[in-house]
């Protein structure tokens, strides 16, 4: 099994819909981290959690929910989303969550997420 | 703030050329440095990295080294082929939790 996996790997949702986006990790690390990659854009970091707590929300909007019941899995729960929101969205972990510098993330596939 | 400044793209190459991409950075203390590799239709791949100054991160004949004095993580490789065609990130990580990235800089190597 591949370190960090994602699904679905492709997404197409109407602007009411719900639906949920899933990570996985097999490295045993303790920190899971949801970016956001649009096009001509920086990634941007959305929310990082540390032992199942969550450790930072970067101004992401309410629209997007994440959800990390164990230090394997990572959820976003997407809802009333944007066409702009339309994006690849990247789950990564990391062995350990401090703020030292070493500590290298490591990223999945990614979820393709197209909102009409 | 931090942030990583990296060579415009496309960049179009051919094979076995001599690979170079630009990476500079600003950062308060001393940030770890990264290169990122896309491939079409994937998610991101760490290439390689360096946590300290002068230190060189090498994987798959690319190579960077952290220079302080420049404050530069450029990439190189020899010799690339089709198969680097990609799109490549800097990136680097201070004392906080995020990944600051570049923009990317897309690699089209032709036979």
């Amino acid at each position: 099994e591949t370190g960090v996996t994602q699904t679905p790997r492709h997404l197409v949702m109407g602007m009411t819909n719900k639906k949920s986006l899933k990570c996985e990790q097999h490295l045993g690390h303790n920190a899971m981290y949801w970016y956001k990659q649009s096009a001509k854009k920086p990634l941007e970091l959305m929310f990082v959690y540390s032992l199942e707590e969550r450790v930072e929300n970067n101004s992401v909007p309410s629209r997007f929910s994440p959800e990390c019941p164990n230090s394997s899995h990572l959820f976003l729960h997407l809802h009333t989303l944007q066409p702009e929101d339309s994006a690849l969205y990247l789950c990564a972990s990391s062995q350990d969550m401090t703020t030292s510098s070493t500590d290298t993330q490591y990223f999945g596939p990614g979820t393709r997420l197209t909102v009409l | 703030g931090n942030s990583v400044t990296q060579m415009e793209g496309p960049v179009t190459l051919s094979e076995e050329a001599f690979l170079t991409i630009n990476c500079t950075y600003t950062a308060t203390g001393y940030p770890s440095l990264f290169w990122y590799v896309q491939y079409p239709g994937e998610g991101l791949q760490l290439l390689l990295k360096a946590t300290k100054a002068d230190d060189k991160g090498s994987n798959k004949g690319f190579e960077a080294t952290y220079r302080k004095e420049t404050t530069s993580f450029h990439l190189e490789k020899g010799s690339v082929q089709v198969s680097d065609s990609a799109v490549y990130f800097c990136a680097q990580r201070g004392s906080g939790y995020a990944l600051n990235f570049g923009k990317g800089t897309s690699l089209l190597v032709t036979p």
